[in-house]
């Protein structure tokens, strides 16, 4: 699995956008983006994943470049409950569960 | 629906004990895997079972064992436990029907001591 990149914090302030980057610059043509986020103490939360198009769910928004070595997931209104460990994985989904977790991105939302 | 459940909570255990912990996956899912978070760290992926059989193994020593069973419910094992065993172990489910995204459970808490 390629490694990702994520800057080890950030803070946003609540009802604003929070946009979250990785970088993914050794990605295969295969492999999929993932999110998930783990709020404090409890199993990390599927959020969105993508291939090479923008996806967005009711969740979140996820903008992957042309070149696909970064993507940007985006909350598009932060709430205090989005305040969590942030994950970006990249994975061949189907066929392979294994996910590779780095140290992710610890969002902070500030009432 | 019931998601990822996972017994016990949280135990505590002596140097040298052995551990069993219990995940049953979200129904319809036959995949299973299974996880180790130590503090501070992501979680570090140590087995996953499809159908019953093995499909991969993390980079953990062979205290570490686990098995699944015929209604896909699984039981990771560790053996001579050491206080660096001591962590929040994960359990995730997967099934076609979600396009195999891995659902996690709450996690089981062991310390040793």
């Amino acid at each position: 699995d390629a490694k990702t990149t994520q800057p080890p914090s950030m803070d946003c302030a609540e009802g604003r956008a929070a946009n979250l980057p990785c970088n993914h610059s050794t990605i295969s043509g295969n492999e999929y983006v993932y999110w998930y986020r783990q709020i404090h103490s409890q199993g990390p939360q599927y959020i969105i994943h993508g291939l090479k198009n923008n996806e967005t769910n009711e969740m979140a928004s996820l903008i992957i470049t042309e070149d696909r070595k970064s993507s940007t997931l985006i909350l598009p209104h932060a709430t205090l409950r989005d305040t969590a460990v942030y994950y970006c994985i990249v994975r061949v989904p189907f066929g392979n569960e294994k996910l590779t977790f780095g140290t992710g991105t610890r969002l902070t939302i500030i009432p | 629906d019931a998601g990822v459940t996972q017994s016990p909570t949280h135990l505590i255990k002596t140097r040298g004990q052995h551990v069993t912990l219990r995940c049953s996956p979200i129904s319809g899912h036959k995949s299973v895997s299974w996880y180790q978070q130590v503090l501070g760290q992501g979680p570090q992926f140590i087995f996953q079972y499809y159908e019953k059989e093995e499909r991969g193994r993390g980079n953990f020593p062979d205290r570490f064992s686990a098995r699944q069973f015929p209604n896909y419910s699984s039981e990771l094992n560790v053996n001579a436990l050491l206080l660096g065993d001591s962590a929040l172990y994960l359990c995730a489910s997967s099934g076609i029907e979600q396009g195999y995204e891995q659902y996690f459970g709450p996690g089981t808490r062991l310390t040793v001591t």
